[in-house]
């Protein structure tokens, strides 16, 4: 059975400045996708980023990177330039290709501080 | 714009009672999912869907039951729910199939319910 653990609970940041958030999960399966998921207060889950297992080359989109360590089972989130509007609950998932089914972590509350 | 949408926000019942939690949506997929959203346990998968009729159990199915006669309505059953049910429900739909561009699963706004 696959799972995902995310072992930082809270997080703050100050506007502008750059925060990482962690991500291991664990799988025998060779061929997967894991995602960064945001969910704002509005409670709005939205997808911010995904990576394909077999891709070498780490996923960015805009603002938001994530640093994907296949040997070592980690998949973490770079957000940088944080903006206030980044304040939500970032939950890590994994799919394999198996299956259509996502798998979460527990979540990450990231507070952004003027 | 997709769209996934459930029936309430907010609701409460008492103990014992039948609930009935829909989800419509119009994007045409295949796939679609019930996750219970507790703090610090994350989302957890109670039913999975993955075409009309068809449903394959989560890692929590005990005490609830799903329904989906018609590929856009996807409906989430506490036989008799109990206080040990009050959570946020999150329903999910998604496409089928290999392909990056299939994977992104559209949620809900959720429904908040408390069983007193």
């Amino acid at each position: 059975a696959q799972t995902v653990t995310q072992s930082q609970p809270e997080m703050s940041v100050q506007e502008a400045e750059t925060v990482t958030l962690s991500c291991t999960y664990d799988t025998s399966e060779n061929n997967y996708y894991l995602f960064w998921y945001k969910q704002p207060p509005s409670r709005q889950m939205i997808l911010v980023i995904r990576q394909e297992a077999y891709k070498q080359q780490n996923a960015t989109e805009n603002r938001f990177s994530v640093n994907f360590q296949k040997a070592a089972k980690s998949f973490s989130l770079k957000i940088s330039d944080s903006q206030l509007g980044d304040t939500a609950m970032y939950f890590c998932a994994f799919m394999s290709y198996n299956t259509d089914k996502l798998i979460f972590g527990t979540g990450t509350r990231l507070q952004v501080f003027p | 714009d997709v769209k996934v949408t459930q029936s309430s926000r907010y609701l409460v019942k008492r103990t014992g009672e039948k609930v009935f939690l829909e989800c419509v949506q119009d994007m045409d997929h295949e796939n679609m999912f019930w996750y219970r959203q507790d703090p610090g346990l994350g989302l957890r998968l109670i039913y999975f869907s993955y075409d009309v009729k068809m449903k394959e159990k989560g890692d929590i199915p005990e005490g609830y039951s799903v329904s989906r006669e018609k590929k856009e309505r996807f409906s989430l059953i506490l036989e008799s729910a109990s206080t040990n049910q009050t959570s946020m429900y999150l329903c999910a739909s998604s496409l089928t199939g290999t392909g990056e561009a299939n994977t992104e699963a559209f949620f809900g706004q959720g429904t908040r319910l408390t069983v007193v």
